[in-house]
């Protein structure tokens, strides 16, 4: 059984760059969440992909967006980004938009200079 | 506004004593709780969870007690063993249906000493 696998692992953009992250989830999750965890806080959610569908959106503006494929991997893009938005992006997959339980990956650590 | 609080960035417990872990929250729209455990360079992994019918479950060495009144849970961690020493982050939802918005405390380094 395949875990949760992102991509890059670790990415330096500077202010006003754009940025794409991705994710497969792992075998036979069909729901995918994004979530930033900023140095020192727990992660944030900033939404969540059903059946290629955005089901949820957390407090994050619009220049956030994401996609989720038919086989369920997911992209997360970050548009014009600032400086704020260095963070650690985690992806995790579950079951189904009512599992509990979240597979999450190691994440992508994008400094933004 | 945190919604959900661990006030105690970190805990030092010797090995097979007990571990104590706090969260606070203030949402009283949450009903549905978990505790996640992350270990450096790794993404974090499900523990436990309870729902707010209930007031304690237990999986192990791990027990999640849940006092709605007080709007408090802990983790309860006996024994300790060295191989728990992590950073242990309370989560709360409002429904697991949609959008599994959970909100992440800000996380306790535990570490266990040998």
């Amino acid at each position: 059984e395949t875990g949760v696998t992102q991509s890059p692992t670790h990415l330096i953009k500077t202010r006003g760059q754009q940025v794409t992250l991705r994710c497969s989830s792992q075998s036979g999750h069909n729901t995918v969440s994004w979530y930033q965890q900023a140095l020192g806080q727990g992660p944030q959610f900033i939404f969540q992909y059903y059946r290629e569908e955005e089901n949820g959106r957390g407090n994050f503006p619009p220049r956030f967006s994401g996609l989720q494929f038919p086989n369920y991997s997911s992209e997360l893009n970050v548009n014009a980004l600032e400086l704020d938005d260095s963070a650690l992006y985690l992806c995790a997959s579950s079951l189904g938009q009512g599992d509990e339980k979240l597979f999450f990956g190691s994440g992508t650590q994008l400094s933004v200079l | 506004d945190q919604q959900v609080k661990q006030n105690s960035p970190s805990l030092s417990v010797q090995e097979g004593r007990i571990s104590i872990l706090n969260c606070d929250y203030t949402n009283s729209m949450f009903d549905y709780f978990l505790w996640y455990k992350k270990y450096p360079a790794e993404g974090p992994t499900f523990l436990i969870s309870i729902s707010s019918i209930k007031d304690k479950n237990e999986d192990g060495r791990f027990t999640v007690f849940l006092n709605k009144s007080a709007k408090h849970l802990s983790l309860h961690i006996v024994p300790s063993q060295p191989g728990d020493s992590a950073v242990y982050f309370c989560a709360a939802s409002g429904s697991l249906n949609y959008g599994q918005n959970f909100v992440f405390g800000p996380g306790t380094r535990l570490s266990v000493l040998p």
